[in-house]
């Protein structure tokens, strides 16, 4: 079955930029995309088809996708932005179909 | 307004069943794919179960291949999932979710989700 693998936290200073990856075999072929989730809340989507964002979603959330690796960036971190991560694909080729990645906590110091 | 409602979450003994039920509203939900995704205490997001617009086509995790079986009714704007069998480790908050306005698989519009407790 085909696996993401994100890191489990990433910090970062208020007004800095947080990076967080999504590894998969060559992920750049398929479209990704990324949720936020607080806790006790459903998980938002914020990043659709790699690097579109849904409305709503500030411009400060963006999206990467090449190779081996997705990557969401979020620039002008504020502390509201603190939340689990998770990236997703659909992968035809696999019974799961839907994948999620594990999950990224992202700190905000 | 655009919404899925989700219930029938509760305590249940290992291997026993309990169905939930997903109720839409605010869009023409026998046009939308439909899904079951759950999250266990303190732990990531898992895919559970796919089904078409029409129901034709369905998908299940291996992990719960063989116990669970999703259905919906499009003239009730209902989604379900009947669990049976289950284990401790089906404990979750279970969510319905569905890619509203960007994409089948870009779930967009999820409920608030509900519990399963699989305890003796």
């Amino acid at each position: 079955s085909y696996v993401l693998t994100q890191p489990p936290s990433v910090s970062v200073a208020p007004g800095q930029t947080a990076r967080i990856t999504c590894g998969g075999n060559n992920i750049g072929s398929k479209s990704v995309h990324w949720y936020q989730q607080k806790p006790g809340q459903a998980p938002v989507l914020v990043v659709y088809d790699d690097s579109d964002r849904p409305s709503g979603i500030p411009e400060r959330f963006s999206g990467s996708n090449s190779g081996n690796t997705a990557t969401l960036t979020i620039s002008r971190v504020e502390a509201g932005d603190e939340a689990d991560y998770y990236c997703q694909v659909w992968d035809s080729s696999s019974d799961h179909h839907v994948v999620f990645g594990g999950g990224t906590k992202l700190t905000v110091l | 307004e655009v919404q899925l409602v989700e219930s029938g979450g509760g305590l249940v003994q290992p291997g026993g069943s309990l169905r939930l039920s997903c109720a839409a509203s605010g869009f023409t939900f026998s046009s939308y794919e439909m899904n079951w995704v759950r999250q266990a205490p303190g732990k990531g997001l898992e895919w559970v179960s796919y089904i078409s617009s029409s129901g034709s086509t369905i998908y299940y995790a291996d992990s719960v291949k063989g116990r669970f079986t999703i259905s919906r009714d499009n003239a009730k704007n209902s989604l379900y999932l009947q669990m049976n069998s289950l284990r401790a480790e089906d404990t979750a908050v279970y969510y319905c979710a569905s890619g509203y306005s960007y994409g089948d698989d870009a779930f967009d519009i999820w409920g608030q989700g509900t519990m399963v407790t699989v305890s003796s």
